[in-house]
């Protein structure tokens, strides 16, 4: 059984500050990795990806992973009140796949 | 131009009665999927379908029933609906399924979501 863990939250940040939220999975096959937003009431939406071991850069955000350590996370640098939110982690393995998801990290962006 | 669409938005019904939801991408994606979040905002796949071929099934009752008549439609046909089924129902789609070669080519895109009331 594949499984994503992530701190349910809420986690609060004062603005401009930096959001680091994390996840680890259980599943080793684990091949990508995807940190998707949503807003309340909103569907997720992609945020960026990751397969290879390091670091990302996306504008303000990047990724990091680490695959020996089965753990992945997002850095939101200069965070906004517009990005609060719940920050979902989701794995993909191998074979046909599909993503299995997290519960989510909720995040909150006090001005 | 919505990407991932789906119908209707809301749906508040008695229980034991049948509903469908609708659901259209026009990316040109061969897989498609059906997620559901509860109220604890727990988002899991229900159904995948590639190619209108069904290749994941999870533990979802048999009162539901994906239909794909062609890879761009996945249908959810729900019979005898309880109170346990109100929920939020996502379509998504994605270009590859087959993860050796995605590298991200998965990646999931989801449609608006279909709240559903049971009452």
């Amino acid at each position: 059984q594949k499984e994503v863990e992530q701190n349910s939250g809420p986690l609060s940040v004062p603005e401009g500050a930096i959001a680091s939220l994390n996840c680890t999975y259980s599943d080793r096959g684990s091949q990508s990795f995807f940190w998707y937003r949503q807003y309340s009431g909103k569907s997720p939406e992609l945020i960026m990806f990751i397969y290879s071991n390091g670091d990302k850069e996306d504008g303000r955000f990047t990724a990091q992973l680490n695959k020996a350590s089965q753990y992945v996370s997002l850095l939101i640098r200069d965070s906004q009140p517009s990005d609060s939110a719940t920050y979902l982690c989701a794995v993909s393995g191998r074979g046909y796949s599909t993503l299995t998801f997290g519960k989510g990290t909720m995040l909150l962006v006090s001005p | 131009d919505t990407a991932v669409s789906q119908t209707p938005k809301y749906l508040v019904t008695q229980m034991g009665n049948d509903k469908s939801i609708k659901c259209e991408q026009n990316l040109g994606h061969d897989t498609m999927y059906w997620y559901k979040q509860d109220s604890k905002k727990f988002l899991k796949i229900m159904f995948s379908y590639n190619n209108k071929e069904l290749i994941i099934n999870e533990t979802v009752p048999n009162r539901f029933s994906p239909k794909s008549p062609d890879k761009a439609h996945l249908n959810l046909h729900i019979n005898s609906l309880e109170l346990g089924d109100s929920a939020v129902y996502f379509c998504a789609s994605s270009q590859e399924i087959r993860t050796r070669s995605a590298r991200g080519g998965n990646t999931i895109y989801f449609g608006e979501g279909s709240w559903l009331t049971v009452v």
